[in-house]
């Protein structure tokens, strides 16, 4: 079992819709918890930090985090074309030597207009 | 929110050159800073971590002497790579991070080697 699964889509949905991207996890040293945008040939984008369980808002974006069932989660609400990217969740463990971030293999996201 | 600028944003050189890329935080001091390569399609791949005013640490199956990182100071990093090939074409990332800091990514180097 790979530490982070992340099913890689392609998802599309129209414009306006809410769209939900989930990743699992099975290390339970993880503490820290990473949203990342990436637009074709760019470098990923840092959306959403977080490092408890619970929901994080930030605009249109809601992190959650259930560390019990080693699930999170990324909403996006009245989604846009402009949203249209690859999405990765991250995360990594806590304590001395532990900086590494474990990727998710990217959900590719198309919001059609 | 924080910024790490990468450049060039794209080379195109010959077999056989050097070609170095430039990694640097613009407002937060990186105590950390990373290198990844991403191949098209694919999740990033991390090379090597290296913390300011120490040697790099590089990944299994990465070579230090094709992949020279220096960390000279808390806002920059400078990846070499020496002696190009054709296999060594690919897109390369840096990150940084800080105290209070995730991490932050830059825009990435497309690097061509002809």
């Amino acid at each position: 079992q790979k530490e982070v699964e992340q099913d890689p889509g392609p998802l599309s949905v129209p414009e306006g819709a809410i769209v939900s991207l989930n990743c699992t996890y099975s290390n339970s040293a993880f503490q820290y918890f990473m949203w990342y945008r990436q637009y074709s040939r760019k470098g990923p984008e840092l959306l959403m930090y977080t490092y408890s369980s619970g929901n994080k808002e930030d605009g249109r974006f809601t992190a959650q985090v259930d560390k019990s069932s080693k699930y999170i989660s990324l909403f996006i609400r009245d989604s846009q074309p402009s949203d249209s990217a690859t999405y990765l969740c991250a995360m990594r463990a806590i304590g001395a030597g532990s900086y590494q971030l474990t990727f998710g293999k990217g959900t590719k996201l198309s919001v059609i207009p | 929110g924080a910024v790490v600028s990468q450049h060039p944003s794209w080379v195109i050189c010959k077999s056989g050159t050097s070609v170095k890329i430039e990694c640097r935080s613009l407002d937060f001091q990186a105590t950390t800073m990373f290198w990844y390569r991403q191949f098209p399609k694919q999740s990033l791949m991390l090379m090597a971590t290296s913390n300011e005013g120490s040697k790099a640490t590089y990944e299994q199956g990465v070579e230090k002497d094709k992949f020279l990182i220096n960390h000279a100071s808390l806002t920059l990093s400078t990846l070499t790579v020496t002696s190009a090939h054709p296999e060594d074409s690919s897109f390369y990332i840096c990150s940084a991070e800080g105290t209070n800091q995730p991490q932050h990514f830059g825009d990435g180097t497309r690097l061509s080697i002809l």
